[in-house]
Order: C-alpha cells, then structure tokens, then sequence
C-alpha cells in the first residue's frame, strides 16, 4: 500500500492527451512537499520527469507536463507518443508523527493504443 | 556527466549477508544526500534508505531497520548498504540515487539521478 496513490494503468491513443493523478495527503502533498515524476521505460532506471510540481529538466519534451492543488498531483502528457509508453512514479516526502521519508506512488503504466 | 554505478548484487541465501556499493562520479559527492531505492520483480519503487551529505542524518524504511545500514566515504566518492539477516522478500533490484539536496529534510528540491542497479536475490 503506496502512501502516494496513482491508477495501475492509463491508456490513449497517440496524438491524444493523458493525465496521471498522485493523491497523496495532509501529511506529504498537502503538507507543501514538492512532488517529482519519473519515467521508467522497460528494463531501464527511473528518469526524471518533472521536478518541483511542474519543472522540466533540460532535455524532456514539454508535451510533459505536471501541476499540484492541495493533496493531489498530476502529470499530463500531450500529443502522446509510442515512445512515451512506460511506467511513471510521483515522488514527494512525508512526515509524520510515526517519521519522516521519502515516498513514492505505486506507479501508473502507460499504454499507447 | 554524473554516473552512478552500482555492484556487489547477487545470489544470497536467507539470512545471510550482502555489502552493495555505488561508485559514483562526473559531481562533486560530498554536496549531495544519496539514497538506495529497490524495486522487486514487477513491482513499484521502494526506498530503502538515505544518508546526508557528512553522514549526520540517515533514515530507514521500516522494512529494512535494524537489518540494513548505509553509509558513504566521501573520499573514495562511494556510498554502501550493509545488508545483513536477508529474507526472500528483500529480492529486489537496488537502485542508488543522488538527491538534489544535501539533507534528508524533503525529496530534494530538483529530483533525483538514478543509477542503473544491481540484482540482489535471496533464495536458498
């Protein structure tokens, strides 16, 4: 059970639009903690996506896209690409009574149709 | 052009032990809190546990406290994960990852830099 949670699986069409949410709570997104994404394409390591809510690094298309509002993150993908099919994780820190760490969704995996 | 190479994965059986390293370069390492995520077989991230900059602050998921032990030389640029009484669910790919930060207090402000991995299974 992910702290932060996400949809097993999202799909589309290539040329549609995508969103991934990352629900998380008081304690972690709602709590102001910055959340970052990350692509994960098969048999490779995580890449970061997006970073600080809605930065991209050099390098990633700006078809990626991310927003936060209250306890909630999302990523939303445009004019979707057979290349973009992969596995996304938000990222983001909780701190609580019981301690404080890192954290990750569950992940979603992207299937382009 | 940082890299972050991870060794010292394999076959273990349960209950034994396992020392993984991360050779690390192309960055200046004692800036930066570095962390160890796993992923087993299918499964989502998971983070294992994390160190600051001068090894003051260091932090564990529940799942592995008590049993595994990180810590870094920031002379030989490497961080390391102790892993000792190994169990079937610890089997897992082992990911080292460089914070953005040099503490522990958030996951850093800019994201993390991943490794490539190394297997470790725990099997008899």
């Amino acid at each position: 059970q992910s702290v932060l949670t996400q949809p097993p699986s999202v799909s589309g069409a290539p040329g549609q639009r995508v969103t991934i949410s990352c629900t998380g709570s008081s304690s972690n997104i709602g709590a102001g903690y910055d959340v970052h994404w990350y692509q994960q394409l098969p048999g490779t390591a995580p890449k970061l996506l997006i970073y600080g809510n809605s930065n991209r690094p050099s390098g990633v298309p700006d078809r990626f896209s991310g927003s936060k509002s209250g306890t909630s993150a999302s990523l939303a993908i445009t004019g979707l690409q057979a290349e973009d099919e992969a596995d996304y994780y938000c990222q983001s820190y909780d701190s609580s009574l019981s301690g404080s760490h890192v954290v990750f969704g569950g992940g979603t995996k992207l299937t382009v149709l | 052009e940082v890299q972050l190479v991870e060794s010292g994965g394999g076959l273990v059986q349960p209950g034994r032990s396992l020392r993984l390293s991360c050779a690390a370069s192309g960055f200046t390492f004692d800036d930066y809190a570095m962390h160890w995520v796993r992923q087993a077989p299918g499964k989502g991230l998971e983070w294992v546990s994390g160190i600051s900059w001068n090894s003051g602050s260091i932090g564990y998921a529940d799942s592995v406290k008590g049993r595994f032990t990180i810590s870094r030389d920031n002379a030989k640029n490497s961080l390391y994960l102790q892993m000792n009484s190994l169990r079937a669910e610890d089997t897992a790919l082992y990911y080292c990852a460089k914070d953005s930060g040099m503490g522990l207090a958030a996951a850093g402000t800019s994201g993390w830099f991943w490794g490539q991995g190394t297997l470790v299974t725990v099997s008899s």
